[in-house]
């Protein structure tokens, strides 16, 4: 069973920041937060983990708080091809990716 | 460089047959995973593969689905036989089984099987 609880779907002008909640309140210490996404009819794609401390990368920002139960996934400038479904996931460095249903993200010009 | 490659990308066969889905994965990654996406719900692991031995096949459906990596690179996946409710994307995604690093699994375009 998944780790972590999303909302179910969210809007976001494009051009504007995307912010996706994530809630993982029974993560452990060695327990990563990873964020993919799914564009339609294609595979899953990594986008960005951490463990504590905020991460930044080309994609996106990860935002986690001090007490690492919940955490956000900041894309900083939507634009239209950002549309997918985005899966956070909480899990061991090698162990198994266990998927929920993730946040279907509606990108609108 | 490469990505994993996946085919057929689609396949739609009757219940009761059987099908076999090729995975070729990124050169050099020693772990190959197959996934199970039914519509409207995150992908679900079936079978880990670390070069040519099973990992976990813990939710693999044994009795109908079989898979092997001969050789530690392709793996083929085959359902027979073929259920309605295997109608799915069915992926593959492989990754270098680093203890550093992302770790990260690197995902091919699936193939969509329809059971009629």
């Amino acid at each position: 069973d998944a780790k972590t609880t999303q909302p179910p779907s969210m809007d976001c002008a494009e051009g504007r920041a995307a912010n996706l909640p994530c809630n993982h309140s029974t993560i452990s210490g060695n327990e990563y937060v990873y964020w993919y996404r799914q564009i339609h009819s294609q595979g899953p794609q990594y986008i960005i983990h951490g463990l504590k401390n905020n991460e930044t990368n080309e994609m996106a920002s990860l935002i986690i708080t001090e007490d690492r139960k919940s955490s956000t996934l900041i894309l900083p400038h939507a634009t239209l091809r950002d549309t997918a479904v985005y899966y956070c996931i909480v899990r061991v460095v090698n162990e198994k990716l266990t998927f929920g249903t993730g946040t279907r993200l509606t990108i609108i010009p | 460089e490469a990505g994993v490659a996946q085919s057929p990308r689609y396949k739609i066969i009757e219940k009761r047959q059987s099908v076999a889905f090729w995975c070729n994965p990124i050169s050099g990654h020693a772990t190959l995973y197959w996934y199970q996406q039914i519509l409207g719900q995150g992908p679900k692991l079936l079978i880990q593969f670390q070069n040519n031995g099973v990992v976990d096949d813990s939710q693999l459906p044994k009795d109908r689905f079989s898979a092997e990596r001969l050789k530690g690179v392709d793996s083929t996946l085959k359902i027979q036989p073929a259920k309605l409710e295997d109608s799915a994307v069915y992926l593959c995604a492989s990754s270098s089984s680093s203890l550093k690093g992302a770790n990260e699994q690197f995902f091919g375009p699936g193939t969509r099987l329809t059971v009629l």
